[in-house]
């Protein structure tokens, strides 16, 4: 079945401290993949993508994933977290070559101390 | 106006009243999607509306019924529910149905059964 894993349930950093949080889907074929953020009391916005070309993608908020397809892995990264990055992620990916349909990992928290 | 609004954004019914969940989107988007979001699970994908059509249920009891008068919004009807049933109704919307398109996020109702 297709899904997405999310290994990192809650990570702690201080302010400064460098992210990383892992994110691996199980499909085999073309995939749309995409890192959302979820800030307290606020919606799902769409934090960057990745469907074809350069792998190492950039997002909003000094954000960026690189999409290694033979380690079935789209990591999100930055070099220097905020106080403000406080919020919940999550990963998500679309297989084109089966449904249709976007599937969502289980979220990571991140809490950054100031 | 923000791109993808839903009312109420709190609800609290018994398990033998009928209540409507509204989302509307201000995107000109042709498709649109009910997610079910619990803790500690990934996001459950209900339904999805393509150009006015049901494209996708996946296996949604019945005491769920949506409906897509136009492509602006979306409904999802409710009765009958059971305490399980408690959890936070995401709709969502894209340009499309399928790869190449990100799906924006409403705010959510979070629907809680007594």
């Amino acid at each position: 079945a297709q899904s997405v894993s999310q290994h990192n349930h809650h990570v702690i950093l201080s302010e400064a401290a460098s992210l990383e949080l892992g994110c691996n889907y199980s499909y085999g074929g073309t995939v749309n993949l995409f890192w959302y953020v979820q800030y307290p009391g606020q919606h799902l916005q769409l934090l960057l993508k990745y469907f074809s070309g350069d792998p190492l993608v950039k997002g909003i908020k000094g954000f960026e994933a690189e999409f290694i397809k033979s380690k079935f892995s789209f990591n999100l990264r930055k070099p220097s977290v905020q106080w403000s990055d406080t919020a919940e992620y999550f990963c998500a990916a679309l297989d084109q070559t089966g449904a249709n349909n976007l599937f969502f990992g289980t979220g990571t928290r991140l809490t950054v101390i100031p | 106006e923000t791109g993808v609004t839903q009312t109420p954004r709190h609800l609290v019914m018994g398990m033998t009243n009928k209540k409507s969940l509204k989302c509307e989107q201000h995107l000109g988007h042709n498709a649109m999607y009910w997610y079910k979001q619990s803790a500690k699970k990934p996001l459950e994908l209900m339904f999805v509306y393509s150009l006015e059509e049901r494209v996708e249920n996946n296996s949604v009891p019945s005491r769920f019924s949506p409906e897509c008068p136009n492509s602006s919004h979306l409904f999802l009807h409710l009765h009958t529910l059971q305490p399980e049933d408690s959890a936070l109704y995401l709709c969502a919307s894209s340009q499309a149905w399928g790869a190449g398109h990100e799906q924006y996020f409403g705010p959510g109702t979070r629907l809680t059964v007594t």
